[in-house]
């Protein structure tokens, strides 16, 4: 069965904790992608990486991290310096060329207590 | 900068209805442009891509349309259905991906 898993899907944390939301492929995608979507707002990206042992910055990576140590996975820390965590998360990934479908998982909520 | 815009951002309408969705975009130079549909608390289903090449795609009952020069896109929804009930969401690639706000769809019994 060939997809996209998140784990959890819902994620409470309490301030000052680091968490860290996981996303795994199996589709032998090379690229793979976060997205943070907060209420009545398009997508925003996070981070991306394109190849293993790889990743850029997005458009809101402060307070965030990633690792892409191995192609199918590619998990996102959500460290204490993010000030606005709350929101709903989306892993994405695509084949490897421009003109490809970007598929997208089923999403944590992350909600800070 | 790219900036997609979606208008309406919400839109209710009674069942069997044909309607139409805007997207519209500020550089012309995409690769493609995607329709996705997201249900609440859900993540996106790809709709419909369409290349730069590309004029328009069909899939049932949707009909996607591109026009790059203007910077508009179009999607077409035939004959709704309470299923077709969530947002929608067009989404432009260059570099990236670039989102709209979506539009979020009501279809009424």
């Amino acid at each position: 069965d060939g997809g996209i898993t998140q784990s959890p899907k819902y994620l409470f944390r309490k301030e000052g904790q680091n968490v860290t939301l996981s996303c795994e492929q199996n589709l032998n995608h090379d690229a793979m992608y976060w997205y943070r979507q907060d209420p009545g707002q398009g997508l925003r990206l996070i981070y991306y990486s394109q190849i293993v042992n790889d990743f850029q910055k997005g458009d809101i990576a402060e307070g965030y991290s990633v690792s892409r140590e191995k192609k199918e996975s590619f998990p996102l820390t959500v460290t204490s310096a993010q000030k606005n965590p709350t929101a709903f998360y989306l892993c994405a990934s695509r084949p490897g060329l421009a003109t490809d479908t970007q598929y997208f998982g089923p999403g944590t909520r992350l909600t800070v207590l | 900068k790219q900036e997609v815009t979606q208008i309406p951002a919400a839109l209710s309408v009674p069942e069997g209805e044909n309607l139409v969705l805007n997207c519209s975009f500020t550089d012309s130079a995409i690769y493609n442009l995607q329709w996705f549909r997201q249900d609440p608390g859900k993540g996106l289903t790809s709709l419909l891509l369409i290349q730069s090449s590309q004029r328009e795609q069909t899939s049932g009952r949707l009909n996607a349309s591109l026009d790059k020069s203007s910077g508009r896109s179009t999607l077409y929804i035939a004959a709704s259905q309470p299923g077709d009930s969530a947002t929608y969401l067009c989404a432009v690639r260059g570099g990236k991906l670039i989102f709209g706000q979506g539009t979020e769809l009501s279809v009424k019994p």
